[in-house]
């Protein structure tokens, strides 16, 4: 399907476990991003990529980590899982500069016990 | 931190109002940008304003930017059941390419 998807949709994971929540978007786009949303806090911005193998920290980065060995995928992994990284988890894509329009996925709802 | 922030963080109205919402911001932008926000959903873009411009209609939408004050406004008019949501704004920095979100806005339109 064209667009762009994350998997899985839903995971309940324990602390302390490593989780991978996997993003793929279908248009070659070169940016991609990674937010987490939180009551409260709105979109906050984990980690982004402007193209391949190229990745830069964003708001919230601890705890995380992310790759970009191919321009359609932007893998997020929770090293060790805490319950402060319960939220929901958004993957953003872009094709190109500031005054381009970001298209979002479903989005991954992770509840850490 | 948000650089954008909305204004108000609820808002709930009759079907047929019109609906105004708010965003402030601290720093110079590139653009902004609006999105929406269905329940369970991603967010959809709704409309993007450079800091150049001054207004921008889409359909039901009208967003104005005033640089001067920092602030734009969304409004949606003759509103529908169909326009519950919440609805972000995002600005853009001169230096950056990153989107900074605000918290949101959070509209009830009652049929």
């Amino acid at each position: 399907d064209a667009g762009i998807t994350q998997s899985p949709r839903y995971k309940i994971t324990e602390t302390g476990r490593q989780v991978t929540l996997m993003c793929h978007q279908t248009w070659s786009h070169s940016y991609m991003f990674w937010y987490r949303q939180d009551l409260g806090h709105g979109l906050r911005l984990i980690y982004y990529s402007a193209a391949a193998d190229i990745t830069d920290k964003g708001e919230v980065p601890d705890g995380y980590v992310v790759s970009r060995s191919k321009t359609e995928n932007f893998p997020l992994t929770l090293e060790s899982a805490t319950r402060s990284q319960t939220s929901v988890y958004f993957c953003a894509s872009r094709e190109g500069g500031p005054g381009e329009t970001q298209y979002f996925g479903p989005g991954t709802r992770l509840l850490v016990l | 931190s948000q650089q954008g922030e909305e204004d108000p963080q609820a808002l709930s109205i009759q079907e047929g109002e019109n609906a105004t919402m708010n965003c402030s911001y601290k720093t110079s932008i590139n653009n902004l940008q609006w999105y929406r926000q269905n329940s369970g959903r991603g967010l959809v873009h709704l409309i993007l304003i450079r800091s150049n411009e001054r207004e921008k209609h889409s359909g039901r939408l009208r967003v104005t930017l005033d640089t001067s004050k920092k602030s734009s406004s969304l409004l949606i008019t003759a509103s529908r059941a169909a326009d519950t949501a919440s609805y972000f704004c995002a600005t853009v920095n001169g230096g950056s390419y990153i989107p900074t979100f605000g918290r949101g806005t959070s509209l009830i339109v009652h049929p």
